[in-house]
């Protein structure tokens, strides 16, 4: 079946810190990969997607590669911010392009920012 | 943008009564949507798959007459905890489907004394 596989946290970096959260997946198919993040709580949020290999996802400062060769979509910002403070997921949905199947997550990474 | 509303967004019930969480989306027809639950500090777990006017299909492990899913309408479905016990204490958070991809609601914490 699928499965996502997240770094382990939690993270704790100083603001303006580059940040990198590694996650790779495992699925049949041409999946579509989403990096989710969840304020203390909260619900989650969308903060960034690829559908197909090669894509790059971006948002608010943060970027991932949907990488097939390595089967990987690691989210990276260049400098982060206390406001960045949250549990991020790394998910993918088991229907690719504008499909929405059921979506497995990885198991989320806890980032807390230092001022 | 796509907005799910879900209440409450916490709860407090006693062991053996049951407890109604409603998700809502407000601008758009959410064609599927998903249960989530989530225990402190770890990840969600799918727990079942509703589309409007049918039965809901349930994860492997799920009780289905524990946890009833109603999915009535393209913009309202429910799940509701019977006759709850302290281990179904959790969050729990839906997430529907639709033109707008996935919308996820702002999750519910239920505590059960």
């Amino acid at each position: 079946g699928n499965s996502v596989t997240q770094m382990e946290g939690p993270v704790t970096l100083s603001e303006e810190a580059f940040l990198t959260i590694n996650c790779t997946y495992t699925a049949t198919g041409y999946p579509s990969l989403f990096w989710y993040v969840q304020y203390p709580g909260e619900g989650l949020q969308l903060l960034l997607k690829a559908t197909k290999a090669d894509d790059k996802g971006s948002n608010k400062g943060f970027e991932a590669t949907y990488r097939k060769e390595t089967t990987s979509f690691h989210l990276e910002k260049g400098s982060v911010q206390v406001s960045d403070s949250a549990v991020y997921f790394c998910a993918l949905s088991d229907a690719g392009g504008t499909s929405y199947g059921k979506l497995t997550f990885g198991q989320g990474t806890i980032l807390t920012v230092h001022p | 943008g796509a907005v799910v509303s879900q209440h409450p967004s916490w709860v407090i019930c006693k062991s053996g009564t049951s407890v109604k969480i409603e998700c809502r989306s407000l601008d758009f027809q959410a064609t599927t949507m998903f249960w989530y639950r989530q225990f402190p500090k770890q990840s969600l777990m799918l727990m079942a798959t509703s589309n409007e006017g049918s039965k809901a299909t349930y994860e492997q492990g799920v009780e289905k007459d524990k946890f009833l899913i109603n999915h009535a309408s393209l913009t309202l479905s429910t799940l509701t905890v019977t006759s709850a016990h302290p281990e179904d204490s959790s969050f729990y958070i839906c997430s529907a489907s639709g033109n707008y991809g996935y919308t996820f609601g702002s999750g519910t914490r239920l505590t059960v004394v």
